[in-house]
C-alpha cells in the first residue's frame, strides 16, 4: 500500500535550520509530483511548496520562499524540505502528500511536527 | 491567489441528519475544487475531486457539486464518524494551491 512517512520535525530555536524527510514506498515514486503542506497547531491547511517528478520544477508559498528549499532523490524514495531562517509561524505539523488528479492529495504521510521556540 | 471561502464554520447535526457545506471561491476555478475530511490527529483525506468525483474508497453517503465560484458537499445521512473538520481546496490556478478555512461539522 501506499505510504509516505514523514521524519526530522522536532524543537528548534527561531533563526535556525532543520531538515524534514518523507520516505515513500508502495508505489513507484519517480513518476509523481510531491507536496509539503502544513498546518500550524488548531488552524488550516496551508500549501507550502512542489517538486516535479523529475525535480526540475520546484514552486513555493510566498510565506517560505527564499528559505526554503524542496529536493527529492528518486533513487531513495525520498523527499526533502530543508528549513532555513525558521519562525515562529512556521510552527505547524508538516505532510507531504503526493499529487494526484493534477493538483490533489490522495495520499498523505502521518506528519511530522516543527516547533520554532527559543 | 485565489482565494476559498467555506460556510458556516461550524454545523451542529444530529447523526442521520443531512450536512450541507459550501465552498465559495474568489474566481471561478472551473470544476477544479476538491473537499477533504480531516479528524483529530489525523492526515486529511480526499473524499471528492473535480468537484463531484468521489475518491477511491469513499461512501456515496458523500457527493460534491458546483463549478465556477460555487460548490457544494453534502453528506446525506450523518454517520458518527462523519463528525470533523472539512476543507476544500482549488487546483485550477496555481501556484499556490489554496485551501478553505474548514468547516466542522459537531455532534449537536
Amino acid at each position: 500500500q501506499v505510504q509516505l512517512v514523514e521524519s526530522g520535525g522536532g524543537v528548534v530555536q527561531p533563526g535556525r535550520s532543520l531538515r524534514l524527510s518523507c520516505a515513500a514506498s508502495g508505489f513507484t515514486f519517480s513518476p509523481y509530483a510531491i507536496h509539503w503542506v502544513r498546518q500550524a497547531p488548531g488552524k488550516g491547511l496551508e500549501w507550502v511548496a512542489v517538486i516535479s517528478h523529475d525535480g526540475t520544477n520546484k514552486y513555493y508559498a510566498d510565506s517560505v520562499k527564499g528559505r526554503f528549499t524542496i529536493s527529492r532523490d528518486n533513487s531513495k524514495n525520498t523527499l526533502f524540505l530543508q528549513m532555513n531562517s525558521l519562525r515562529a509561524e512556521d510552527m505547524a505539523v508538516y505532510y507531504c502528500a503526493r499529487g494526484d488528479y493534477g493538483g490533489f492529495f490522495e495520499y498523505w504521510g502521518q506528519g511530522t511536527l516543527v516547533t520554532v521556540s527559543s | 491567489e485565489i482565494e476559498l471561502t467555506q460556510s458556516p464554520v461550524t454545523l451542529s447535526l444530529s447523526p442521520g441528519e443531512r450536512a450541507t457545506l459550501s465552498c465559495r471561491a474568489s474566481q471561478s476555478v472551473s470544476s477544479y475544487l476538491a473537499w477533504y475530511q480531516q479528524k483529530p490527529g489525523q492526515a486529511p483525506r480526499l473524499l471528492i475531486y473535480d468537484a463531484s468525483n468521489r475518491a477511491t474508497g469513499i461512501p456515496a453517503r458523500f457527493s460534491g457539486s458546483g463549478s465556477g465560484t460555487d460548490f457544494t458537499l453534502t453528506i446525506s445521512s450523518l454517520e458518527p464518524e462523519d463528525f470533523a473538520v472539512y476543507y476544500c481546496q482549488q487546483r485550477s490556478s496555481w501556484p499556490p494551491l489554496t485551501f478553505g478555512g474548514g468547516t466542522k461539522v459537531e455532534i449537536k
